[in-house]
C-alpha cells in the first residue's frame, strides 16, 4: 500500500490565484481530513469527510473548498489564494473501529506571494 | 484549544530512555490519550493510545496514572532517529468530526550522541 499519498510537494502561487492539492489513500478508509500547519504550531483542520458524497467544516475552512466523489481521493481547492494560505498542509485518512488512527501524507507547502 | 499541557523541550542521550511526560487534568471518561510525532516537517505518526490501563506497542509504552490527569510516553531505548516533536492528545475515539486531532505545541525531543 502507498498509503496516503499528496501532490504536489511544493508549490508556489500567486495572490488571487486558484489550485487544487490533491490528495489519495488506498486503504480504504471512510474519513478523509485536511489539515493546515503554521510554523512553529499544531496542524488546524481544514475540512473533513466521513465518506464519498459527504464533507463537513472543520476549525478553520474560510478560503477552502473540498469534495469527495470517491472514497480513495479528497483534493482541496484555494480560490483566490490569499497570503494568510501560506502554510504545510497535510491529507490524513483513518477508519472506523477501535483506534481510529491518523495515518498522514507527506504534505504539500504551499506559499502565496 | 489543546487540552493538555507538555514540556516544551526535552533532551535525552542515545540509548537512554525518554520520559515524555503530558497533563491533562480536565479529561473526559470516555476520552483516550493519544501520542503522535513529527519528524522534521513530515506527516505526524501515531505512536500509541490508551484509555486508563498501561499500554504498549513496538514504539513505546504509554503510562497513565490511576486518575488520568497525566500521562507518560516512553521511548525505552532512544535513537537518533526519535528525534521529533511529540504530541499528546485526548479526544474520543472516533471518526468525523470526533477525529478531529487538536495539536498543541507538543514537545521537541532532541536525542543526542
Amino acid at each position: 500500500n502507498a498509503g496516503v499519498t499528496q501532490t504536489p510537494k511544493f508549490r508556489i502561487l500567486k495572490i488571487g490565484q486558484s489550485m487544487t492539492l490533491q490528495c489519495a489513500q488506498d486503504m480504504n478508509h471512510n474519513y478523509m481530513y485536511w489539515y493546515r500547519q503554521d510554523p512553529g504550531m499544531g496542524l488546524k483542520l481544514i475540512y473533513y469527510s466521513v465518506g464519498a458524497g459527504i464533507t463537513d467544516k472543520g476549525e478553520v475552512p474560510n478560503g477552502y473548498n473540498v469534495s469527495r466523489s470517491t472514497t480513495e481521493d479528497f483534493p482541496l481547492r484555494l480560490e483566490l489564494a490569499a497570503p494568510s494560505q501560506t502554510s504545510v498542509y497535510f491529507c490524513a485518512s483513518t477508519q472506523r473501529g477501535e483506534r481510529y488512527e491518523q495515518y498522514f501524507g507527506p504534505g504539500t507547502r504551499l506559499t502565496v506571494t | 484549544d489543546a487540552k493538555t499541557t507538555q514540556p516544551p523541550s526535552m533532551d535525552c542521550a542515545e540509548g537512554r530512555a525518554a520520559n515524555l511526560p503530558c497533563n491533562h487534568s480536565t479529561i473526559s471518561g470516555n476520552e483516550y490519550v493519544y501520542w503522535y510525532r513529527q519528524i522534521h516537517s513530515q506527516g505526524p505518526q501515531y505512536i500509541i493510545h490508551g484509555l486508563k490501563n498501561n499500554e504498549t506497542n513496538e514504539m513505546a509504552s504509554l503510562i497513565i496514572t490511576e486518575d488520568r490527569k497525566s500521562s507518560t510516553l516512553i521511548l525505552p531505548h532512544a535513537t537518533l532517529r526519535d528525534t521529533a516533536v511529540y504530541y499528546c492528545i485526548v479526544r474520543v475515539a472516533g471518526g468525523g468530526s470526533q477525529g478531529n486531532l487538536i495539536f498543541g505545541k507538543g514537545t521537541k525531543l532532541s536525542v543526542k550522541p
